[in-house]
Order: C-alpha cells, then sequence, then structure tokens
C-alpha cells in the first residue's frame, strides 16, 4: 500500500519561494504504475490542483499556477517535491502530496501540511 | 471548459436518499470521480471511472453521468457520511486535473 508523507517548512515569507518534499513507501517514484500530484486547499476554501508529474518525467500544472511552479522527482531518495516562487498570501493552504495509477484519479494521499504565508 | 460547478451545501435527513450534483462539459468526455472530506482529514475517494467503488468504501455511494451532469448518490444517508464532497475530472485537453467547488452535506 503506497503511503505518502509531505515535509516542509512551517512558515514562508511574502515573495520567497516554497519548498515542499512528499516521501514515497511502498512503492518507488520510478515506476510505471503510478502518477504524483501536489493539490492544495486555502482554510475554508475548496481544493485546487497544482500540477502532476508522470513516471517519464512529463509534468502538467495549473495553468493558473504553471509560471510559478516546478515538481521534480529524486529517485535516490524516493521522494518527488514541489516549489513554488513568488509566493503571497493568497498562496496560503493546505497543501497535500498524492499518487494514481494509470486508470483511477488520486487514491493516495498524504496527511497534508499547512504553509502559511506571512511576513 | 475548465469549471466544474457543485451546489454549496446540501442536507439530507438520517435514512433518506441525496443526490449531490456537478456540471461540466468535462463530462461529455471523462468520468467523475468524487471524493469525501472531514474536517482536518485528507479527501477520501469514493466514486471513480463509470461507477467504480474503491476497497472499504460502502455500497450506499453510487456515481451517474448524463450529458454535462455527473452525480454522487447516496442512499440510506448515515450520520458519519456528514462531510463535504468534491468533484473531479479532466479539462478537454485531459492534461489538466479539475475539482468542482465542493458541497456540504449535513446530515439531519
Amino acid at each position: 500500500q503506497l503511503q505518502l508523507q509531505e515535509s516542509g517548512p512551517g512558515l514562508v515569507k511574502p515573495s520567497e519561494t516554497l519548498s515542499l518534499t512528499c516521501s514515497v513507501s511502498g512503492g518507488s517514484v520510478s515506476s510505471s504504475l503510478y502518477y504524483w500530484g501536489w493539490i492544495r486547499q486555502p482554510p475554508g476554501k475548496g481544493l485546487e490542483w497544482i500540477g502532476s508529474m508522470y513516471y517519464s518525467g512529463r509534468t502538467h500544472y495549473s495553468p493558473s499556477l504553471k509560471s510559478r511552479v516546478t515538481i521534480s522527482v529524486d529517485t535516490a531518495k524516493n521522494q518527488f517535491s514541489l516549489t513554488l516562487s513568488s509566493v503571497t498570501a493568497a498562496d496560503t493552504a493546505v497543501y497535500y502530496c498524492a499518487a494514481h495509477e494509470s486508470l483511477t484519479p488520486f487514491d493516495y494521499w498524504g496527511q497534508g501540511t499547512l504553509v502559511p504565508v506571512s511576513s | 471548459s475548465s469549471e466544474l460547478t457543485q451546489d454549496p451545501a446540501v442536507s439530507v435527513a438520517l435514512g433518506q436518499t441525496i443526490r449531490i450534483t456537478c456540471q461540466g462539459d468535462s463530462f461529455r468526455n471523462y468520468y467523475a470521480s468524487w471524493y469525501q472530506q472531514k474536517p482536518g482529514q485528507a479527501p477520501v475517494l469514493v466514486i471513480y471511472g463509470k461507477n467504480s467503488r474503491p476497497s472499504g468504501i460502502p455500497d450506499r455511494f453510487s456515481g451517474s453521468s448524463s450529458g454535462n451532469t455527473a452525480s454522487l448518490t447516496l442512499t440510506g444517508a448515515q450520520a458519519e457520511d456528514e462531510a463535504d464532497y468534491y468533484c473531479n475530472s479532466r479539462d478537454s485537453s485531459g492534461d489538466h486535473v479539475l475539482f468542482g467547488g465542493g458541497t456540504k452535506l449535513t446530515v439531519l
């Protein structure tokens, strides 16, 4: 059973870069079985897809965030990462890493990590 | 289209049936998925594909679709079903994931 765990800073200042890592257990980030992604949820609001990465390295990003987002994989550490540049208070959210198999939607989720953006 | 539209809130009496809907052009080409989210918890997938339930999801949850509207039906609502429900699909390119705004279900 695939398990995911987010980690990262507890606070990010405006205009800086948010960086989060998702540690994967029970499967390999280099496996062709899985697709990896990030979703966020501002406090009291709905879910927003940030982007996804496929085992081939191909990535797709939300059009509204594309200019600021990068998703990458570290096969040696069995992790995948999110960087979001030039953050503002509007980027304050619980950030979830998630995964899915080819014929399903996201069905494996981390517990989520709250990242406040504040000076 | 790049939007999925849900009613913000609905309510159902204990033991009764409720249909939660989601509108979007995506459903003409892609199936909807549905997530249940309780306060402080990560979303849980309850329906995907034509009408499939992941292991452990009760059979009182079912999904359907007609035209540009996808539906999640809860037959015999239980108190533990009170939660936010999000629909999910892809845009016309198939490359981008979409979520609806969520529906808050209250079980009376």
